[in-house]
């Protein structure tokens, strides 16, 4: 069974940073590009930056390029987000999620972890 | 970016009614879409992939469908675990998006 398990989201205030992980096992994690997904309260479901199976690659949304770094450790089968200058507008539960055979859907999802941006 | 509009935002119905959910997209983009169902506290879910493939383990109710720019999810059978809020999402064009969310209530 494919699970995914987020950790790290906290309080922080505005400018800080915050590394969030996502352990998995159930599949072969070093053959899949992974992602990070966010969901500000009350909002609707916003792609933030993906990893190559093999980290070579990665793509970040406009919104978070140059203040986030996604990164992974095969041998630990576990995905980092490594958020620098919180805003307030990066409030948000934040999913790891595992990229469908081919394709940059999502076919499976953390329970997500909540990074809360607050002075 | 390429954006999806769902509609409608939300919808109130019974258990049992047919239910169809509409995704358009700005521009084409082929069959790359898939569909996701979040019920709050829960992960999201995959439903449907490539608009209209139902995802392993997904009940034969939930079905999706494509025409041009527009894209449709329907439940053939509303039932209580059915409501939940859904999402389109596109995978065609970098940076992949979502649609704002259908909001599925009991009426």
């Amino acid at each position: 069974e494919v699970q995914l398990v987020e950790s790290g989201g906290v309080v922080v205030p505005p400018g800080g940073s915050l590394r969030l992980s996502c352990a998995a096992s159930g599949f072969a994690f070093d053959a899949y590009t992974m992602h990070w997904v966010r969901q500000a309260p009350g909002k609707g479901l916003d792609w933030v930056s993906l990893i190559t199976w093999d980290g070579e690659n990665s793509h970040y949304a406009d919104s978070v390029k140059g203040r986030f770094t996604i990164s992974r450790d095969n041998s630990k089968n576990s995905l980092y987000l490594q958020m620098n200058s919180l805003r307030t507008e990066d409030t948000a539960f934040y999913y790891c999620a595992k990229e469908g055979t081919g394709d940059p859907y999502f076919d499976h999802w953390g329970q997500g972890t909540l990074v809360t941006v607050s002075s | 970016a390429i954006q999806l509009t769902q509609s409608p935002s939300s919808l109130s119905a019974s258990v049992g009614d047919r239910v169809t959910i509409t995704c358009r997209a700005s521009l084409v983009i082929s069959s790359a879409l898939a569909w996701y169902q979040h019920i709050p506290g829960k992960p999201p879910k995959l439903l449907i992939h490539h608009a209209s493939s139902l995802n392993s383990g997904v009940p034969s109710r939930f079905s999706g469908s494509a025409s041009g720019t527009d894209f449709t999810l329907t439940i053939s059978s509303l039932q209580p675990e059915d409501f939940a809020t859904y999402y389109c999402q596109q995978f065609n064009t970098f940076p992949w998006t979502f649609g704002q969310g259908t909001k599925v209530e009991i009426k």
